[in-house]
């Protein structure tokens, strides 16, 4: 079935360097959303993207779709210790969302 | 409510005992969606409804798992027989509309099978 790759697995930061997570697909995706998921909590959204090439930016997070609309990433400048948790990509397959296997973020204050 | 509901946040059974999940979406979503998150893992399909239409069931790991909405809004999520490999944080999600739309997550259930 459909399955986005997620790299790195983990990270670990100190508070006020940037970090990368990247989600990667074999197949043209037709959209890809990224949630974040608190230590001991549940996913929620951040974003969704649809169109080739698109960059959205919330406050220090940027999200990227690649041009072939295989690939996206999300960036985050200056990391503080509540960016601390898991980011996970998740595509839409048929009825569902099929999620990466996340990224874990640790940051060191 | 505000969010998405679950209950119970926490249930322990005994190897082949029968549980059951509750989930309560946001008010007026149409789709709701069932995943099951082993630790360490992203959260994986199960089951997915358009109001209390069951449309995919596909990620239903066997028989012994069991979900329905019989009147478009609350879902149930049975599990039959437990097994120690069922243990994992059950969660459920909803949507206003179809699956691209943001889907709203609930806290949870985590099952421990002993």
């Amino acid at each position: 079935g459909q399955q986005v790759m997620q790299i790195p697995q983990y990270q670990h930061v100190q508070e006020g360097e940037d970090f990368t997570t990247y989600c990667n697909s074999s197949t043209t995706l037709s959209n890809i959303q990224w949630y974040k998921q608190r230590p001991g909590g549940h996913p929620v959204f951040l974003i969704q993207l649809v169109k080739s090439g698109e960059v959205k930016k919330q406050k220090r997070l940027t999200f990227q779709f690649g041009e072939a609309k295989k690939n996206s990433s999300l960036h985050i400048t200056a990391t503080q210790t509540t960016d601390v948790g898991t980011y996970f990509c998740a595509e839409e397959y048929g009825n569902k969302l099929v999620f990466g296997a996340g990224t874990i973020l640790r940051v060191k204050s | 409510g505000a969010g998405v509901s679950q209950s119970p946040r926490y249930k322990v059974a005994k190897r082949g005992q029968d549980v059951a999940l509750r989930c309560d979406p946001i008010s007026g979503h149409v789709s709701l969606f069932w995943y099951q998150q082993a630790l360490g893992q992203g959260p994986e399909f199960l089951t997915y409804f358009q109001n209390e239409a069951q449309l995919d069931k596909s990620g239903l790991p066997s028989d012994r798992f069991f979900a329905e909405r019989p009147e478009g809004s609350v879902s149930t999520l049975k599990i039959q027989r437990t097994q120690q490999e069922d243990s994992a944080v059950y969660l459920c999600a909803s949507s206003h509309h179809r699956v691209t739309a943001e889907a709203f997550f609930g806290q949870g259930t985590r099952l421990t099978v002993v």
